[in-house]
């Protein structure tokens, strides 16, 4: 069974430009949230989704935005790239939003 | 609103010592609890979870930790540990209501396992 996969590994981006990042979930999982980390921050929660709506959203600004498709294929998007936006970025799927997550490898973003 | 903090940043250990890596957690609601493990380059693994039952949880690698209510805490203990553990460990909590699967994770030990 394959796992979560995110796509691109490795982005680098320039300050100003938009980055979009994708994440296939397991097969069978209708749940996708999504996660920032960096090395001040932590973890930090952005967005979960479940059969295409977002139920629930970090405390993050409106240049992050994320969507879900119908067949559980999620994308993030962060527009006019800051600095401060260099950070991995990790997604979880999972059957559903109560059951457990499963991560991907996740992306690295690094703004210049 | 939920937080947990994990008390130490860094854990140093001799191989086949015993470790304890400490997790206390803050919440008005019911709470789930998790221990992530995450390997450099990688994303993060689930080593076992407290849903409910059981305050003392066997997870994956050897590794066990023991829900204690009335001290909020959660801790991560292995009898004895393998130069592959060395890693960097993370506590988490999500509501037990079940209303959403957010997590909230504390910042994070790094296991140091010296030979």
């Amino acid at each position: 069974k394959a796992g979560v996969t995110q796509t691109p590994r490795y982005l680098i981006k320039t300050r100003g430009q938009q980055v979009t990042l994708s994440c296939s979930p397991i097969s069978g999982h209708r749940s996708v949230s999504w996660y920032q980390q960096t090395p001040g921050q932590g973890l930090q929660f952005l967005f979960e989704y479940f059969s295409e709506t977002q139920r629930n959203k970090g405390n993050f600004p409106g240049r992050f935005s994320g969507r879900q498709f119908s067949n559980s294929r999620s994308e993030m998007n962060v527009s006019t790239l800051e600095l401060g936006d260099s950070a991995l970025y990790l997604c979880a799927s999972s059957f559903t939003w109560n059951t457990e997550a499963f991560f991907g490898q996740g992306t690295r973003l690094t703004v210049v | 609103a939920q937080s947990v903090t994990q008390l130490d940043s860094q854990v140093p250990v001799f191989e086949e010592a015993p470790v304890e890596l400490r997790c206390n957690y803050s919440s008005s609601v019911s709470v789930y609890l998790f221990w992530y493990v995450q390997y450099p380059n990688q994303g993060l693994q689930l080593l076992l979870k407290y849903l409910s039952g059981s305050t003392l949880v066997k997870g994956i690698n050897g590794f066990e930790a023991e829900f204690n209510k009335s001290q909020t805490s959660f801790h991560l203990r292995k009898p004895s540990v393998h130069i592959s553990d060395t890693a960097e460990y993370f506590c988490a909590v999500s509501e037990g209501s079940g209303n959403t699967g957010k997590l909230i994770f504390g910042q994070g030990t790094t296991l140091q396992v010296k030979p």
